[in-house]
């Protein structure tokens, strides 16, 4: 099956700053998500973003399909950003959404 | 607000015993997933349906089952053989409506064996 692999585990950066996380996904994917689960467990969905490139406020992402990896970009970041965020995909085909193992962000005040 | 429910949001299991997880959306989504969540680590597929009165097998289905008898539910039961059951469960409904897609996800359910 697909394997999905997010990069950085930990993150930590003070209030303000800008962040990059990295999905690298094994196969070609027709579904790639972003989630943010918040520290009391809440999933929420952010970007379905299987190539191209999409914005919502502070957040965008990007996928190269071709390449296999998408981005998510966090500025100005706040300390509500903290939690985990999650990428998840899944190749034609198939039903269910494979997750990657998250990343760790912690913003500072 | 459309939404999904899970309950109860915490819940304790002794050694052998069977319990059952809610989930509820009133979102009119066909698809629903359960997912176990173990600490610092990512979801894993329990199992899926796609459509009332079916469901698949995920990734780590031994152990649990499912029913699907109405659009709306779509209820877990950890079975005592289950011998690790100490996670997070999360249910989540899927919408896929020309160009509007993605998942929704319950609160959770936060399930120790005592």
């Amino acid at each position: 099956g697909i394997q999905v692999e997010q990069s950085p585990p930990d993150l930590i950066l003070q209030e303000g700053a800008n962040s990059t996380l990295r999905c690298n996904f094994s196969d070609s994917v027709n579904n790639l998500q972003w989630f943010h689960q918040n520290p009391w467990g809440q999933l929420i969905n952010l970007f379905y973003i299987p190539s191209g490139t999409k914005q919502n406020g502070r957040l965008s992402a990007t996928t190269v399909a071709t390449e296999r990896y998408s981005l998510l970009y966090i500025s100005s970041s706040q300390t509500t950003d903290s939690g985990v965020y999650f990428c998840a995909a899944s190749i034609q085909g198939a039903q269910k959404l494979v997750f990657g193992q998250g990343t760790r962000l912690t913003i500072n005040p | 607000d459309g939404g999904i429910t899970q309950s109860p949001k915490y819940l304790f299991r002794k050694e052998g015993q069977n319990v059952t997880l809610s989930c509820e959306q009133n979102l009119n989504h066909d698809a629903m997933y359960w997912y176990r969540q173990d600490p610092g680590q990512g979801l894993r597929l329990i199992y899926y349906s796609q459509i009332v009165n079916d469901f698949q097998k995920g990734d780590i289905a031994e152990g649990y089952s499912v029913s699907r008898e109405k659009k709306e539910s779509f209820p877990l039961t950890v079975t005592s053989a289950q011998k690790n059951p100490t996670a997070f469960y999360l249910c989540a409904s899927e919408t896929r409506t020309g160009m509007d897609y993605g998942y929704t996800f319950g609160s959770g359910t936060r399930l120790t064996v005592v």
